[in-house]
């Protein structure tokens, strides 16, 4: 089942930086927490994933809080083409990826 | 280097036939998953195969539905009778080794039942 909370909305002025929160209270020690967006009806894109320490990639950051309980997806500067669906997912050791309904981010000119 | 490819992208079938549908997985991937995703809602996990090997069939339909991996080819997801709940957008992602990994999707099926 989904392990996540997010918001189910919010906007970002373009240029601005896009904080999108997820909670994952239950998250086991050995779980990743992965973050994907879906582009209108597009398959979903791989923007990043992490453990323990925060990480940061061409596209994106992610901040995991010390224990583990949320993180938060940082787009350092949103475009109008980042207004999508984005997903927070816990992946559960030895099963599958759940996606839930995510945060649906609309970025505003 | 080509992404994960689906066919057919739209599909229209009739209550009562078959539907089948179809993901190569990235070159060297040899890890797929099926999802589906139902108007307005999020995606379902469906099924995760490996080839020739069923790793886990949880969030498969118990009827009707079934999935396939085969050594040669790409992987099938294959609906018998229809019906119009089934439709739906059905992705299928791909990943180099196991769980724990990102998955690279497809750009989806589109099942419609009439």
């Amino acid at each position: 089942d989904v392990k996540t909370t997010q918001p189910p909305s919010m906007d970002c002025a373009e240029g601005r930086a896009a904080n999108l929160p997820c909670n994952h209270s239950t998250i086991s020690g050995n779980e990743y927490v992965y973050w994907y967006r879906q582009i209108h009806s597009q398959g979903p894109q791989y923007i990043i994933h992490g453990l323990k320490n925060n990480e940061t990639n061409e596209m994106a950051s992610l901040i995991i809080t010390e224990d583990r309980k949320s993180s938060t997806l940082i787009l350092p500067h949103a475009t109008l083409r980042d207004t999508a669906v984005y997903y927070c997912i816990v992946s559960p050791t030895g099963n599958q990826f759940y996606f839930g309904t995510g945060t649906s981010l609309t970025v505003i000119p | 280097n080509a992404g994960v490819m689906q066919n057919p992208r739209h599909l229209v079938r009739r209550r009562g036939q078959e539907a089948r549908l179809r993901c190569s997985p990235m070159k060297g991937h040899s890890h797929v998953y099926w999802y589906r995703q139902l108007p307005e809602e999020g995606l379902k996990f469906m099924v995760y195969l490996q080839k020739e090997n069923i790793i886990d069939e949880s969030g498969m339909p118990k009827e009707r539905f079934s999935a396939e991996f085969p050594k040669e080819g790409p992987s099938i997801l294959r609906i018998q009778q229809v019906v119009r709940g089934d439709s739906a957008a059905y992705f299928c992602a791909s990943s180099p080794l196991g769980l724990d990994y990102e998955q690279y999707f497809g750009p989806g099926t589109r099942l419609t039942v009439t």
